[in-house]
């Protein structure tokens, strides 16, 4: 069985541009979950979406967007990308609520 | 309220040994623990969980201790081998979001 996908692997920015991340959910799973891994702060919860809508979000700027698509996979938005968004953006998937997360390989997002 | 604290940040142990990491939390909202393992340049692979209603579960190697009144939890690690070599994490879940430690760092020598 497939793991939790993402892409890109890397992606290098610079500051005022835009990103797009990708994530391709565990089959027959339904929850997808985005957190960010950087330097000195540790996994931080950004979203949750399930079954197409944003169920909870944690306490990042409105520029962090996403959303999901009918096929369960789920993508990221940063706009007016700034040099502390430089990190690891990992997206983990479970099967339906209250159900173990298992995560992708992240994408590391290099804002220069 | 909605912190994990997780210590050590860093452990060294002999190959055979028994590794030990501590995490804390407050929020009572708290439903699962889950611990992950990750290694460099992958993503947190799920080790092993458990719900506060347990005081104990043990998978192979890996056995987690809950306490709730304490809110404390930890994980033990028996017969630590280099190839657990890695960085663990805590974490605690409420509302499907998971609140994370901040990490320890595991080196098992050979």
């Amino acid at each position: 069985e497939a793991g939790v996908t993402q892409s890109p692997t890397h992606l290098i920015k610079t500051r005022g541009q835009q990103a797009t991340l990708r994530c391709s959910p565990i089959s027959g799973h339904t929850s997808v979950y985005w957190y960010q891994q950087a330097l000195g702060l540790g996994l931080q919860f950004l979203l949750w979406y399930d079954e197409g809508e944003e169920r909870n979000r944690g306490n990042f700027p409105p520029r962090f967007s996403g959303r999901q698509f009918p096929n369960y996979s789920s993508e990221l938005n940063v706009n007016a990308l700034e040099l502390e968004d430089s990190a690891l953006y990992l997206c983990a998937s479970s099967f339906r609520t209250q159900q173990p997360q298992h995560f992708g390989d992240g994408t590391r997002l290099s804002i220069l | 309220q909605q912190q994990v604290k997780q210590s050590p940040q860093s452990l060294i142990v002999q190959k055979g040994g028994i590794s030990i990491i501590n995490c804390a939390y407050e929020n009572t909202a708290f439903d699962y623990f889950p611990w992950y393992q990750q290694f460099p340049g992958k993503g947190p692979a799920l080790l092993i969980a458990i719900r506060p209603d347990v005081s104990e579960k043990k998978e192979g190697r890996f056995t987690i201790s809950f306490n709730k009144s304490a809110k404390q939890f930890s994980l033990h690690i028996m017969d630590s081998q280099p190839g657990d070599s890695a960085t663990y994490f805590c974490a605690a879940r409420s509302s499907e979001k998971l609140v994370f430690g901040k990490g320890m760092k595991l080196t098992v020598n050979p």
